[in-house]
């Protein structure tokens, strides 16, 4: 079946740009995960939602990163007056595992490469 | 939080020798340990994964160990071949309220040499 897609694979803007970067998750899957993975290093923790719900925030960077995900399907990340500082792979993933004690692989999108001139 | 530290940073090993990667965590709370393969500019890719409950745990060529006292867990790799070159990652899960996200090691970039 498909997996999690992600789009645009490529994204460059200009310093002071918003953007907007969109994740599929697998269908029926209930929790997705927004990682950000700057080159060489490994996934950083950015937002969760369970369905339509954010229920942690806690890793996103700055008040200029804002997840959403109305419907409890598809998923936005957008990223307003763009910094250099947020060049990166921007990684969804998803998960079904929806309760509490319950261990489910993630499964990864192929990422949005996000350069910011 | 929980803070992952993962050892090598890069790894060279000859075609059919075994890799080791060790990583350890802060935690005492966490009690899942996933560990990913991600191929250059491809996406993380889930290869073995342990819980708490077990102390090892071998799918094939590929085999985890986890000592919940020392916390810290290793990847084994035996009989390598060219195609395991990749870098792997390791994670742990914090279990706290309903959140399940993933704390990542730094990564090690295997490279197998034929």
């Amino acid at each position: 079946g498909a997996g999690v897609s992600q789009s645009p694979r490529y994204k460059v803007a200009k310093r002071g740009q918003d953007v907007a970067l969109r994740c599929d998750p697998i269908s029926g899957h209930v929790s997705l995960f927004w990682y950000q993975q700057a080159l060489g290093q490994g996934p950083e923790f950015l937002t969760y939602f369970q369905n339509e719900a954010q229920l942690d925030k806690s890793g996103l960077p700055s008040d200029r990163f804002f997840a959403e995900r109305p419907e409890g399907s598809v998923s936005t990340l957008k990223i307003q007056r763009t910094q250099q500082e947020d060049s990166a792979v921007y990684l969804c993933a998803s998960s079904l595992a929806q309760a509490f004690g319950r261990f489910n692989e993630q499964f990864f999108g192929p990422g949005t490469r996000l350069t910011v001139l | 939080g929980e803070n992952v530290e993962q050892h090598p940073s890069t790894l060279s090993v000859q075609e059919g020798d075994s890799a080791v990667i060790k990583c350890t965590y802060s935690d005492s709370a966490s009690n899942y340990f996933p560990w990913y393969k991600q191929e250059l500019g491809k996406r993380p890719q889930l290869i073995i994964d342990i819980r708490s409950n077990v102390g090892e745990k071998k799918d094939q060529r590929i085999a985890v160990t986890l000592n919940k006292t020392a916390k810290h867990f290793s990847l084994h790799i035996t009989e390598t071949q060219p195609e395991d070159s990749a870098v792997y990652f390791c994670a742990a899960s914090i279990s706290s309220g309903s959140a399940r996200q993933l704390t990542f090691g730094s990564g090690t970039q295997l490279t197998v040499l034929p």
